[in-house]
């Protein structure tokens, strides 16, 4: 069964201070990865999506990267902000499409301390 | 911001009790997805359809059904709910490059 395994499970960190989050896959080969964002008691918001090839993607403080030879990817965070304190999923998606494949990490929940 | 929307946002019923969440998007998408997110725990995917009169069962069982009747509407319906479907639900619509999702309903039964 293809899985996306993510770590730490939970984060705490000082504002400012910056951090990385992992995420493993057994998915492959697939179509994309993506981050994603999930406030409290709200819906995933995409930061960002890497095809196969790619191996980096930013979006202002949040950097992806992706390798697809150890297939593992991380996201970077810098200089934190306290409105980072979320859950952040890692989801990844087979090469036939059609998110009804999707597959998605437990997710790492971070929280930043002023 | 994703233009797609879940009401109620909370929900707080007895057991028994017949419920129907609502989910629309003004985006045009034709597929759609209801997921089930316990906390700490991954999503998973309870129903999609892929336009009108589309639905198929997701990954997960579950005693819900839903509807496609019109493009932007997909609601989702628990006949007789119990405490083990206490969870959040997600609704999301997607076009050909991502999938957005709408800020869920809390949905507890006592």
């Amino acid at each position: 069964k293809n899985q996306v395994e993510q770590s730490p499970q939970s984060l705490i960190i000082l504002e400012g201070k910056n951090c990385t989050l992992q995420c493993n896959y057994t998915v492959s080969p697939f179509s994309n990865l993506r981050w994603y964002k999930q406030d409290t008691g709200r819906g995933p918001v995409s930061l960002t999506i890497m095809t196969f090839s790619e191996n980096t993607k930013s979006n202002g403080r949040y950097t992806a990267t992706l390798d697809a030879d150890t297939k593992q990817s991380s996201l970077h965070i810098t200089a934190s902000q306290l409105s980072d304190s979320a859950s952040y999923i890692c989801v990844v998606r087979p090469p036939r499409g059609g998110a009804d494949g999707l597959t998605f990490g437990k997710g790492t929940h971070l929280i930043i301390q002023p | 911001e994703a233009d797609i929307y879940q009401t109620p946002r909370y929900l707080v019923i007895g057991t028994g009790k017949k419920i129907t969440l609502e989910c629309s998007q003004t985006m045009g998408h034709d597929k759609m997805y209801w997921y089930q997110q316990d906390p700490g725990m991954e999503l998973h995917l309870i129903h999609y359809s892929y336009g009108v009169n589309s639905t198929e069962k997701g990954d997960l069982s579950s005693e819900s059904t839903v509807s496609r009747i019109r493009t932007e509407h997909f609601p989702l319906t628990l006949e007789s709910a119990r405490p083990s479907h206490t969870s959040q639900y997600l609704c999301a619509s997607s076009d050909q490059n991502e999938q957005f999702f709408g800020p869920g309903t809390r949905l507890t039964v006592l």
